[in-house]
């Protein structure tokens, strides 16, 4: 299974912009990058996906290299809400999607 | 509302013992996943269901055993085989066509 590099922790301040970012040099052709957030003791949240071209939700931004072998996740303003572990995941499998979990990196938002 | 339950939040069990998780889902979801979560570390997939009455094992599903007879409903047993069951253990569903997994709250299993 193709692996993601995160680092391990960020910190970041409230309302300020956050760019996390995620390695992912054996990625296939046909990998979805996928975001999601954890907080304490709770299940994942997805927070945005995409396959080639940058993708905009409510949420956040999905920066992704022209040769896909890195991707930026951005949060726009930071709030304390935003503390968490992000994880940055490959998705594959086609009718057997699955996804693969790394350790993620654990976002502290300073008030 | 639509969404995942999974239940208890809490269970404790004795060495030795089988014990079941349940997780339900009202979203009409077709695939339905288990995942293990130990302190620290990202979800390791257990076992998942694309459709009813159909699964397949993921990267560690030694010592653990799922059932699928209802698209609702996908039970994960975990068995005297399972060497550390004390986990954090998580259920999700996904849509089919759709890259995004729904998440349950979770059961925090301690075996003592």
């Amino acid at each position: 299974d193709a692996k993601t590099t995160q680092p391990n922790s960020m910190e970041s301040n409230e309302e300020e912009p956050v760019h996390l970012p995620c390695n992912h040099s054996t990625i296939s052709g046909t990998d979805y990058i996928h975001w999601y957030r954890q907080l304490p003791s709770q299940g994942p949240e997805y927070v945005i996906h995409g396959l080639t071209s940058n993708v905009n939700n409510r949420m956040a931004s999905l920066a992704i290299a022209e040769d896909r072998k890195s991707s930026t996740l951005i949060l726009h303003r930071a709030t304390l809400r935003d503390a968490a572990v992000y994880y940055c995941i490959l998705g594959s499998g086609g009718s057997n999607y699955k996804l693969t979990f790394g350790k993620g990196t654990l976002l502290t938002v300073n008030p | 509302d639509g969404g995942i339950t999974q239940s208890p939040k809490y269970l404790f069990r004795k060495e030795g013992q089988n014990v079941t998780l349940s997780c339900e889902q009202n979203l009409n979801h077709d695939a339905m996943y288990w995942y293990r979560q130990d302190p620290g570390q990202g979800l390791r997939l257990i076992y998942y269901s694309q459709i009813v009455n159909d699964f397949q094992k993921g990267d560690i599903a030694e010592g653990y055993s799922v059932s699928r007879e209802k698209k609702e409903s996908f039970p994960l047993t975990v068995t005297s085989a399972q060497k550390n069951p004390t986990a954090f253990y998580l259920c999700a569903s996904r849509r089919t066509g759709s890259n995004e997994q729904f998440f349950g709250p979770g059961t925090r299993l301690t075996v003592l």
